[in-house]
């Protein structure tokens, strides 16, 4: 089976760096996404890993070993807005994997 | 153009009465799934559905729970015989899943609650 774990919260201040962790244990999956989930919204898409290393998309940044099986989320200058649910997810290739699992979640609180 | 719809957006029932949840995906959009989230809870996975394909049923919780796709398009879940314990949000997503493409984009959710 596929199974994602992750921090289940972290807190932060305003303006610093906080990183989130996934660690998985799943056969081979095409990548590791993140989606961001304010509450009572629907997850959104933040990003995807399909190789290994990082991945920079504007504060947000986020990194893949597939040989440590682990990876992460990276969110600079951290704001206000930026509280939320973090969830990362696979996909793995074909057959019963091929559905989009998520991890367990990170409520992210950022204080002022 | 239009993101993916459900609806009913909330839903009060009865304990022991069925109740369907609908989920209209983005047009062109080959795969359709559906999660349960339970407050303050995870993404719990129960049916995917990808083009012409059997649907992997593997997380639908009990045989009360049924799942169906008409003309590669909307989508239905059906719960029936609800039980307090199916109480949660119920989430459907679409998109390509085509290889490496695993964005997924997600309607707001339906809140069923069984009182």
């Amino acid at each position: 089976g596929q199974s994602l774990e992750q921090p289940s919260e972290v807190t932060a201040v305003e303006g610093a760096i906080v990183q989130i962790n996934c660690t998985y244990q799943t056969s081979g999956f095409y990548g590791l996404s993140w989606y961001q989930q304010h509450d009572g919204g629907a997850p959104t898409f933040l990003s995807y890993n399909g190789l290994d290393g990082l991945e920079e998309t504007g504060r947000f940044s986020s990194f893949l070993s597939r040989s440590d099986s682990y990876g992460y989320l990276l969110l600079q200058e951290l704001q206000m807005k930026d509280s939320a649910s973090y969830f990362c997810a696979v996909r793995g290739y074909g057959g019963a994997t091929n559905k989009l699992i998520f991890g367990t979640g990170t409520l992210l609180a950022v204080q002022p | 153009g239009a993101g993916v719809s459900q609806s009913p957006s909330n839903k009060v029932t009865e304990k022991g009465k069925d109740v369907e949840l609908r989920c209209d995906p983005i047009s062109g959009h080959t795969a359709l799934y559906w999660y349960r989230q339970s407050l303050g809870q995870g993404l719990e996975f129960l049916i995917y559905f990808q083009g012409n394909s059997a649907p992997d049923k593997s997380g639908l919780p009990s045989d009360r729970f049924s799942a169906e796709r008409t003309g590669g398009s909307v989508s239905t879940l059906t719960i029936q015989r609800t039980q307090q314990e199916d109480s949660a949000v119920y989430l459907c997503a679409s998109g390509y899943a085509v290889g490496g493409q695993t964005e997924a984009f997600f309607g707001q959710g339906t809140r069923l609650t069984v009182v």
